[in-house]
């Protein structure tokens, strides 16, 4: 199995420009998280999916952030419009039956 | 909100040498998860501990979960270098949703 995947690895963006960032879960899995790591706030959970349905998004920071999983393979993470202090690294995580979370590589982004 | 403090935050150590990483929180987790993460990777799952007092073993890393569930810790015996990383513990109230703690940056030196 190819594990999670995410795109794109590294996104550099002006402040103001749409960001989207991209995840394939691995297959079988029926939860889906999104996490923003940051040195000074350590991983944070954004946003978590099962099944398609998003079940709790309490920690999307503001409207700005948006997330959806149109089918069981994927899904988005949206920032619209970027700011600085939106620079981080994205991950996203996968889950099946087990309590094991499987995270991918990452989306470092960088908002100019 | 449910905080997991560790400590301590960087440890830079020599190969060979003992060291034990601490997780506290003052809220009380059904189960706890250990990840390590290594530099331009996702953390990656060490183990899950579900019962107070619980003991693991895992080659030279021990970990053990409070008799309150409250805290846990880590202990790895004769460091190695590949043994450098990001550890983080996780927990859980019962539901899907993992707090992860502060971290702790490892680096163990030849």
């Amino acid at each position: 199995d190819a594990g999670v995947i995410q795109s794109p690895r590294h996104e550099v963006t002006e402040m103001g420009q749409e960001v989207t960032l991209r995840c394939k879960p691995i297959s079988g899995h029926d939860y889906l998280f999104w996490y923003r790591q940051t040195m000074m706030r350590g991983l944070e959970l954004l946003i978590y999916f099962n099944n398609n349905v998003p079940i709790d998004d309490s920690g999307m920071p503001e409207d700005r952030f948006s997330a959806k999983m149109p089918n069981a393979s994927f899904s988005t993470l949206k920032i619209q419009p970027s700011e600085p202090r939106d620079s981080a690294v994205y991950f996203c995580a996968s889950r099946g039956t087990s309590n094991e979370q499987f995270f991918g590589p990452g989306t470092r982004l960088t908002v100019l | 909100t449910q905080l997991l403090e560790q400590s301590p935050q960087f440890l830079s150590i020599q190969e060979g040498e003992n060291l034990t990483v601490y997780c506290n929180s003052s809220s009380v987790f059904s189960s706890l998860q250990w990840y390590r993460q290594e530099p331009g990777e996702g953390p990656v799952l060490l183990v899950t501990v579900v019962t107070g007092g619980e003991v693991k073993k895992l080659k030279r890393l021990t970990f053990q979960f409070g008799d309150a569930r409250k805290d846990s810790s880590l202990h790895i015996t004769a460091a190695q270098p590949g043994d450098t990383g990001l550890y983080l513990c996780a927990g859980t109230g019962g539901g899907n949703k993992l707090t992860f703690g502060t971290g702790t940056q490892l680096k163990v030196e030849l």
